[in-house]
């Protein structure tokens, strides 16, 4: 079974503070996504990686950053959250070989910015 | 470009009808995946099914089944004798093969409300 974990399931921060949401997957895919999911905007791609160091700005990369040192583990990071960066945060993870594509999901982070 | 529509945007019924959700789809590869996701009230998107753009068979799983016609460009879903617990929201996504994998774009989503 692929399990896909997010270190917080609530989060609230105030403006300007760094934020780190953590993504682990335990099934060794290659790649590794982070959304955001707001009302009436559905599913936006953040970033992605389909390697360990390796990164892809995806639709709204702008004030965010990642890090993946380890294939497991991928991690967002806000530099200085603001408000309009409240929202709900989804990691996803998927395997590059045949028969892959399919993006399995972690449980999702509800961060809140004051 | 590739685009995803899910026109329903919610959709109300009584337990034990049936209801389908509607989800079409544009794009211009000739190979390219379709899928569904479950998203229930706990915030964690479930995988239900993947098809290929080669493989036009509906598909069936229990009260749940798929409808794929590439003549229009639809891949609906519809739920048999729902159940409350089918109460979600539900996304369509197509991906396709990039450099780096996969690229998916999801359909904004119908919300299922099935009332006791």
């Amino acid at each position: 079974d692929v399990k896909v974990t997010q270190s917080s399931r609530y989060l609230v921060k105030r403006t300007g503070e760094k934020v780190f949401l953590e993504c682990v997957q335990d099934m060794d895919h290659e790649n590794m996504f982070w959304y955001r999911q707001d009302p009436g905007l559905g599913l936006r791609l953040i970033y992605f990686s389909y390697d360990v160091k390796m990164k892809e700005k995806g639709d709204i990369p702008e004030g965010y950053s990642v890090s993946r040192e380890k294939k497991e583990r991928f991690s967002l990071i806000l530099e200085s959250a603001s408000t309009n960066q409240t929202s709900m945060y989804l990691c996803a993870s998927s395997s590059r070989l045949a028969g892959g594509d399919t993006q399995y999901f972690g449980p999702g982070t509800r961060l809140t910015v004051l | 470009a590739q685009k995803v529509t899910q026109a329903q945007t919610e959709i109300s019924v009584v337990e034990k009808e049936d209801v389908t959700l509607d989800c079409v789809y544009e794009t211009r590869d000739t190979t390219y995946y379709l899928f569904w996701y479950k998203q229930p009230p706990s915030g964690e998107l479930v995988f239900l099914i993947r098809r290929n753009s080669f493989d036009e068979q509906n598909e069936i799983s229990g009260r749940y089944s798929w409808n794929f016609q590439k003549s229009t460009s639809s891949f609906n879903f519809t739920i048999t004798a729902s159940q409350v617990v089918d109460s979600a929201v539900y996304f369509c996504a197509l991906s396709r093969r990039d450099n780096y994998g996969q690229n998916f774009v999801f359909g904004p989503g119908t919300r299922l409300s099935v009332l006791p």
